[in-house]
């Protein structure tokens, strides 16, 4: 199907470990975009990318590690996860940064 | 600073109009006000934005103030789907960076 999807939905994983939550969009746009979502709180950019192979920091980018070898695809990764990076990530497309459309989120549990 | 400033709440009645404010007084010439909704346990979806002139779609209207410094988003015929959670953002440098603040609840009585 079209659209935005993530990848796993949920995931528990234990601090130190690495992590990888993953992103892919079937509508080739240019931008894509990593958010979390804490309780109480609205949504901070991580790191976002205008196109392929070009990422930049977003408001909260400590503890994440972006590529974008290819355009449909945008994977988060945190080195060495720790509690405080126990949120609801999200991922979202834009093909002119000025509607994004986002996917269902990870919800990703440290313990 | 890019914060946006929103009642944390509202309610209305359902198949009445709902006028959602948000301040931005410090907004620059070239930035658009965007809104963003969020249903609960899904992600964010767009709703509408603009930059000086009033705006249309499907979804809402939006109203710009002349000095810019406030909109308001309406909604013209709330229905119980409209029942979330009402982003009102102004880019940090840049449009493709948004900052989402905490938004305003809006609860549809029926």
């Amino acid at each position: 199907d079209a659209g935005i999807t993530q990848s796993p939905r949920y995931k528990i994983t234990e601090t130190g470990r690495q992590v990888t939550l993953m992103c892919h969009q079937t509508w080739s746009h240019s931008y894509m975009f990593w958010y979390r979502q804490d309780l109480g709180h609205g949504l901070r950019l991580i790191y976002y990318s205008a196109a392929a192979d070009i990422t930049d920091k977003g408001e909260v980018p400590d503890g994440y590690v972006v590529s974008r070898s290819k355009t449909e695809n945008f994977p988060l990764t945190l080195e060495s996860a720790t509690r405080s990076q126990t949120s609801v990530y999200f991922c979202a497309s834009s093909g002119t940064a000025y509607e994004q459309y986002f996917g269902p989120g990870t919800r990703l549990t440290v313990t | 600073d890019a914060k946006t400033t929103q009642p944390n709440s509202m309610e209305s009645n359902e198949e009445e109009p709902v006028h959602l404010p948000c301040n931005h007084s410090t907004i620059s010439g070239t930035d658009y006000i965007h809104w963003y909704r969020q249903l609960p346990s899904q992600g964010p979806e767009y709703v509408i934005h603009g930059l000086t002139s009033n705006v249309n779609n499907r979804m809402a209207s939006l109203a710009i103030a002349e000095d810019r410094k406030s909109s308001t988003l309406i909604l013209h015929r709330a229905t119980l789907r409209d029942a979330a959670v009402y982003y009102c953002i102004r880019p940090n440098f840049g449009n493709e960076k948004l900052t989402f603040g905490t938004g305003t609840r809006l609860t549809i009585i029926p």
